[in-house]
């Protein structure tokens, strides 16, 4: 089993539509999440950071935590073509304090 | 703030030499950095986590004779890879660990750098 689970896509989603992307975990002890958005051939950029339970909002984006259900997700509202990268989910803390473990990303594409 | 900065961006260089890539935090200090690199579509491999003044602790299978990693203050990390081969060509990235809420798991990443060894 993966420690971080995405679903890899590709995920494609109509301009203006909510593109919702998953991430589940397998460490209980983890205690920081993050998601990351990556451009090809770009390095990635930190988009959100959730330490507790429920949502956290920034904008267009929306971070859902339910840490007993060991499941974080991604909110995109009114997506645009600009969206379209790679979505990677990282976990830390637990029994890798100070690393990040990355899943494997999700490829969110927006058609116009 | 919060921004990595990296350098080269690309190098291209002949079998059997070095190659140092810096790394800086150019707005915060940074006691961890991190080294990564990607293959091309595949997700980010963690090589080492470097502390300053103290010995890179390198991830399982990876050669620390072959990929040096220097950490000489809060804001510079280098990783120079030696005698490359063409197997090295990769993507590395670095990124700088900022404090938050007390822990230090927060990292911003660095543009990245693109090796090819012919």
């Amino acid at each position: 089993q993966k420690e971080v689970e995405q679903n890899s896509g590709p995920l494609s989603v109509p301009e203006g539509a909510i593109a919702s992307l998953n991430c589940t975990y397998s460490d209980r002890g983890s205690q920081s999440f993050f998601w990351y958005r990556q451009y090809s051939g770009k390095s990635p950029e930190l988009i959100m950071s959730i330490y507790s339970n429920g949502d956290k909002e920034d904008g267009r984006f929306t971070a859902q935590l339910n840490k007993a259900s060991q499941y974080v997700s991604l909110l995109i509202r009114d997506s645009q073509p600009s969206d379209s990268a790679t979505y990677l989910c990282a976990v830390a803390g637990g029994t890798s304090y100070g690393k990040l473990t990355f899943g494997q990303g999700t490829i969110l594409t927006v058609h116009p | 703030g919060a921004v990595v900065s990296q350098h080269p961006s690309r190098v291209i260089c002949k079998s059997g030499t070095s190659v140092k890539i810096e790394c800086r935090s150019l707005d915060f200090q940074a006691t961890t950095m991190f080294w990564y690199r990607q293959f091309p579509k595949k997700s980010l491999m963690l090589m080492a986590t470097s502390n300053e003044g103290s010995k890179a602790t390198y991830e399982q299978g990876v050669e620390k004779d072959k990929f040096l990693i220097n950490h000489a203050s809060l804001t510079l990390s280098t990783l120079t890879v030696t005698s490359a081969h063409p197997e090295d060509s990769s993507f590395y990235i670095c990124s700088a660990g900022r404090d938050s809420r007390g822990a230090a798991d927060t990292q911003y990443f660095g543009p990245g750098t693109r090796l090819t060894v012919l």
